[in-house]
């Protein structure tokens, strides 16, 4: 029942490493993102796709790869994960474009050891 | 070394009192303003909207004031409950198109005392 649900919740791995985060949404919506939350709980947008187009692509480093098999789902890959990606990963969706209100996942605790 | 911790503006109000977080906002043309509380281990949730041909809106037990003149946008909680405990946030949009986004503000921590 759960609107948006990404997974895994936790995620620790080794520097170097290439991991996955997975976000699908049940509400129907066009349009998906990803965001970023430091440890100082600062909330910053990466990347949002509408019907599997990618629109916004922030200055994000090309290690970070989404993407959209269909308009449910928007995973993101990391390659040669680095420390300071530790952070909390939010996946979150809306209706279309437009919509202002945006609907957020629970969260992917990452830790890069 | 030097250690990192959480430094949120913080708010304590006591079971019952009203609490009123406040956010500065950034861009003198942002049209839409929102509240999203954050719970501990969870992700951030829509509370109340306003856009900014508006100054008050009134949800169930919040209010969300906004003061363009100032850039400044406030929301108030009535009657705070232990459930309230949580981060907030303030968002604003701005633009159009494709470069239409929210931007997060940074949050504050609201603890509700007993």
């Amino acid at each position: 029942d759960t609107a948006v649900s990404q997974t895994p919740k936790y995620l620790v791995t080794q520097m170097g490493n290439d991991k996955s985060i997975k976000c699908e949404q049940n509400l129907g919506h066009d349009t998906m993102y990803w965001y970023k939350q430091d440890p100082k709980k600062f909330l910053k947008i990466m990347f949002s796709y509408n019907n599997k187009e990618l629109i916004i692509n922030e200055t994000v480093p090309n290690r970070f790869s989404p993407k959209s098999p269909d308009k449910a789902h928007l995973n993101l890959h990391i390659n040669s994960l680095e420390l300071g990606d530790s952070a909390v990963y939010f996946c979150a969706s809306s209706q279309d474009l437009g919509s202002e209100k945006l609907f957020f996942g629970s969260g992917t605790q990452l830790s890069v050891l | 070394g030097e250690s990192v911790g959480l430094h949120l503006p913080t708010l304590s109000v006591q079971e019952g009192d009203n609490s009123i977080i406040n956010c500065a906002y950034s861009n003198s043309a942002s049209d839409y303003f929102i509240w999203y509380k954050q719970e501990s281990g969870k992700g951030p949730q829509f509370i109340i909207d306003i856009r900014s041909n508006m100054d008050k809106r009134q949800g169930q037990r919040v209010t969300v004031l906004l003061n363009k003149t100032v850039k400044h946008l406030s929301l108030q909680i009535a009657a705070t409950q232990p459930g309230d405990s949580a981060v907030y946030f303030c968002a604003e949009k701005f633009g159009a198109g494709s470069a239409r986004q929210l931007t997060f503000g940074s949050g504050t921590q609201l603890t509700v005392l007993p």
